[in-house]
């Protein structure tokens, strides 16, 4: 089983949508988790840490869940601009990176 | 501010020609340093990192080595380049680790896009 799994999509919703996607892990002990955002042929590009409690930054909500292993991110109100793939990343003891969910928001 | 440089961008190299990777970062002390390749389509897959000068772990057994010579340099060579090699290699910088450990936010250079044919 990987570590960190990804429904690799590509979600393709109109602007003005609600989009969320989940990723899963696999290590119980895992102690940080975060979303980066990554444009083609570009760096990842942190967006937000995930918090316990769940935490928001504008249109996105970043949700964890511990007990089903699990961590979300929802983003309202799309714009073209948040075309790009989100990568899913745990931290142990190392970072362990998903393959990404694509997003294409369409005019 | 911090800043991370990587050189070159682009590379296209022969099948078993060296190789030499570069990664410099500015603004910051004693960060922790990594390398990562991402193939076509995957996640990112760490290869090496380091907690300080002259310190390297190696996460992937392969054909290639790191150094760190200086504080905020790390570099990733080869002695001979393998097709498999062909990807998208990404040095991230990090603080050191505070106690409560776990929480290390990592930030990216831009990459440098190597073909091998």
């Amino acid at each position: 089983r990987k570590e960190v799994e990804q429904d690799p999509g590509p979600f393709n919703v109109p602007e003005g949508a609600t989009v969320a996607f989940n990723c899963t892990y696999s290590n119980s002990a895992s102690q940080s988790f975060f979303w980066y955002r990554q444009d083609c042929r570009k760096e990842p590009k942190l967006l937000m840490s995930v918090y316990s409690s769940g935490n928001e930054d504008g249109r996105f909500t970043a949700q964890l869940n511990r007990a089903s292993q699990y961590i979300s991110l929802l983003i309202r109100d799309s714009k073209l601009s948040d075309s790009a793939t989100y990568l899913c990343v745990v931290n142990d003891y190392k970072l362990s990176f998903g393959a990404g969910t694509t997003v294409t928001v369409r005019a | 501010s911090q800043t991370i440089h990587q050189w070159p961008a682009t590379l296209v190299q022969p099948v078993g020609s060296p190789l030499s990777l570069e990664c410099t970062v500015e603004g910051t002390s004693n960060p922790n340093l990594y390398w990562y390749r991402q193939a076509a389509g995957r996640g990112l897959q760490l290869l090496f990192y380091s907690v300080g000068i002259g310190q390297i772990s190696s996460e992937v057994p392969q054909n290639l080595s790191a150094s760190r010579p200086q504080d905020r340099q790390f570099i990733l060579s080869s002695k001979k380049l393998l097709l498999s090699d062909s990807g998208f290699y990404l040095c991230a910088w990090s603080t050191v680790r505070t106690s409560g450990g776990g929480r290390e936010t990592q930030y990216f250079g831009p990459g440098t896009r190597l073909l091998v044919l």
